[in-house]
């Protein structure tokens, strides 16, 4: 089955600066990548996904890439904010765009992104 | 529009008690998904329907635990005899609603199973 590794596991950054986290994953199949945000407490909230034939997508601070020959993705967040303080999750999953059937997500260990002030 | 609910929020349950789950999905989402979040991890993947058909089952822990989704709308998580092993929060998340191409998961606020 499906394996996500994710790193860092925690990853503290001076309001302003910018987050990068890395994501690794093992099944060449896989052709959908999400990126969740979860407060505590709270459900994940999508923030941001990529499908396998696109290399990369940005929206607004937001930026994901995926290297498919290498199975890596990273997540790039700009000009970070408090609210950004969060644990973040990459996920990969194999989606049939025909039938729309789907494998369920396969999710990293999660980071926990510190918003220095 | 109203998102994925679930029900209740927070369960405390007695070693061997049998608890049941409740998630609503997002009006017309055809997939649902159940997720088993252990405190500090990430969700891992319970099982999956598509409509009412239970199409991949193969994250269930035990056969303590069993899922149902028999109008192809709300569905149910159902947890026998449950050990404190099951404490955990238990997620469900809705996608694909057809015509739109759209996939995403969205997931409910989850359920707080406490087994004492």
């Amino acid at each position: 089955g499906e394996n996500v590794e994710q790193h860092p596991s925690t990853l503290s950054v001076q309001e302003g600066d910018s987050a990068v986290i890395k994501c690794t994953y093992s099944d060449s199949a896989s052709n959908y990548f999400p990126w969740y945000k979860q407060e505590l407490g709270k459900r994940p909230q999508l923030i941001i996904d990529i499908r396998s034939n696109v290399g990369e997508k940005k929206d607004q601070r937001i930026a994901v890439t995926l290297n498919k020959t290498a199975k890596h993705f990273s997540l790039h967040i700009t000009e970070t904010q408090p609210e950004d303080s969060a644990v973040y999750f990459c996920a990969a999953s194999l989606f049939m765009y025909s039938g729309g059937g789907a494998d369920g997500l396969t999710f990293g260990k999660g980071t926990h992104l510190i918003i220095q002030p | 529009g109203a998102g994925v609910s679930q029900s209740p929020r927070y369960k405390v349950a007695k070693r061997g008690q049998d608890v049941a789950l409740r998630c609503d999905p997002i009006s017309g989402h055809v997939s649902l998904f159940w997720y088993q979040q252990a405190l500090g991890q990430g969700p891992e993947f319970l099982t999956y329907f598509q409509n009412e058909a239970q199409l991949d089952k193969s994250g269930l822990p035990s056969d303590r635990f069993f899922a149902e989704r028999p109008e192809g709308s709300v569905s149910t998580l159902k947890i026998q005899r449950t050990q404190q092993e099951d404490s955990a929060v238990y997620l469900c998340a809705s996608s694909f609603l057809p015509g739109t191409g759209r996939h995403e998961q969205y997931f409910g606020p989850g359920t707080r199973l406490t087994v004492t």
